[in-house]
């Protein structure tokens, strides 16, 4: 199946930074989504991408479609202790299957 | 309220007995999914339904059995449970597409034995 690779793996930061992750596929998507997952819960949809080059903010959050479109990008801005959680980029190919990244783990220290 | 529903949230089973891992939405939506997740794997994708009586594969649906003979309603069956599916599962819907907003189930957590 399809290879959703996502970096970093994991990342602990201060209150305040910036965040920046990213996400690579081998094959062209469609559509780039990323979701947020907090502990003990289900993922919840934060940005939605649909066109090569699209650049979406909401609120802290930024996110682009990559040309290619085979890679796509999410930064944080100012990061707060509630933005803790797992952060998963997902997409879609041709077809009608859907695909997740491996997860970015943030942790924010006060 | 706007939900998706899992039962059980938790289950210690044997291997080889049969089980079954129901799923339901009370919001409308034609697609629905069923993911696995693991550490370092992310979610995974095992079935999908675009629709009533139309189902299909995703990306690890060796072992797995689904049916959708009602919108709201999207069981897992695992016919023969083996120790590698121990695993999180998630239920997901969305209106009519996974480009779309997926909502997810609160996940079960599963222990094959």
């Amino acid at each position: 199946g399809q290879q959703l690779n996502q970096s970093p793996q994991s990342m602990f930061i201060q209150e305040g930074e910036d965040v920046s992750m990213n996400c690579t596929s081998s094959s062209i998507f469609n559509t780039w989504l990323w979701y947020k997952q907090d502990p003990g819960e289900g993922p919840v949809l934060l940005i939605a991408l649909y066109k090569a080059g699209e650049l979406t903010s909401n609120g802290r959050l930024t996110a682009q479609f990559g040309i290619t479109r085979k890679d796509s990008f999410l930064n944080i801005s100012a990061s707060i202790p509630s933005d803790v959680g797992i952060y998963f980029c997902a997409g879609q190919p041709t077809g009608n299957q859907f695909y997740f990244g491996t997860g970015t783990s943030l942790t924010v220290i006060p | 309220e706007a939900q998706v529903t899992q039962n059980p949230r938790y289950l210690i089973t044997v291997t080889g007995k049969k089980l079954t891992v129901t799923c339901s939405q009370n919001m409308n939506h034609e697609y629905m999914s069923w993911y696995r997740q693991d550490p370092g794997l992310g979610l995974r994708q095992i079935y999908y339904s675009m629709n009533v009586e139309v189902t299909d594969k995703g990306d690890v649906p060796e072992g797995y059995k689904v049916s959708r003979k009602e919108k709201r309603n999207f069981p897992l069956i695992l016919e023969s449970p083996s120790p590698n599916q121990t695993s999180l599962y998630f239920c997901a819907s969305s209106l009519s597409s996974p480009q779309e907003t997926q909502y997810f189930g609160p996940g079960t957590r599963l222990l094959v034995l």
